[in-house]
């Protein structure tokens, strides 16, 4: 098991373009989570997902953010349209399950709007 | 809306020294953590308490679960430059049998100068 990974580390793009990040969690985690985080701040919840339902999303979420976990394995979170304001550390985590929520993190994507 | 306020927001030390970080909410936990995240990394577990008043220990790292569950404390003896970091206490509540997800406070970054 190597843990939490993302894809891609580093992402730059162009204000108004679609961008996809992918997560694959630690394999027998039921839950995994979207973050985003600035700089010195704590981790900002986005959505999380138990399997393959996702179960809450972000009421700060504008509909420009989408996240999918198929068959509960590993998930994509797109951003349509970026705006420079959605420039930060996107970080994904899974835990154990319901009652652990003990959470591993990968080491994020950054992204940066331009 | 349950949220987790950390003070001191930021704390610059001299080696050698102690120091405690605090995280208040007025809702309550079923269970919470501290984690620590370096730059460009994503944040690792330290800690899990979960029994009203608990305290651990990990090395010079103390860890206190308040009364009602709903605050924590870290206190750090003799501080070393390798503690630097970013330091965030995150928190899940229990509804219904189901445990929500995890939410994380604003985060202490932690400075210690040799």
């Amino acid at each position: 098991d190597t843990g939490v990974s993302q894809n891609p580390r580093h992402k730059i793009t162009k204000r108004g373009q679609n961008v996809t990040f992918r997560c694959d969690p630690i394999s027998e985690h039921n839950r995994l989570y979207w973050y985003r985080q600035t700089l010195g701040q704590g981790p900002e919840f986005l959505t999380y997902f138990q399997n393959e339902a996702q179960l809450e999303k972000s009421r700060l979420l504008s509909d420009r953010f989408s996240a999918e976990r198929p068959k509960g394995s590993f998930s994509t979170l797109e951003i349509q349209r970026t705006e420079q304001g959605d420039s930060a550390m996107y970080l994904c985590a899974s835990s154990p399950g319901q009652k652990n929520t003990e959470a591993f993190f990968g080491q994020g994507t950054r992204l940066t709007v331009v | 809306t349950q949220l987790l306020e950390q003070s001191p927001q930021f704390l610059s030390i001299q080696e050698g020294e102690n120091l405690t970080v605090y995280c208040n909410s007025s809702s309550v936990f079923s269970s919470l953590q501290w984690y620590r995240q370096e730059p460009g990394e994503g944040p690792v577990l330290l800690v899990t308490v979960v029994t009203g008043g608990e305290v651990k220990k990990l090395k010079r790292l103390t860890f206190q679960f308040g009364d009602a569950r709903k605050d924590s404390s870290l206190h750090i003896t003799a501080a070393q430059p390798g503690d630097t970091g970013l330091y965030l206490c995150a928190g899940a509540s229990t509804y219904g049998g189901a445990t929500n997800k995890l939410i994380f406070g604003t985060g202490t970054l932690l400075a210690v100068q040799p």
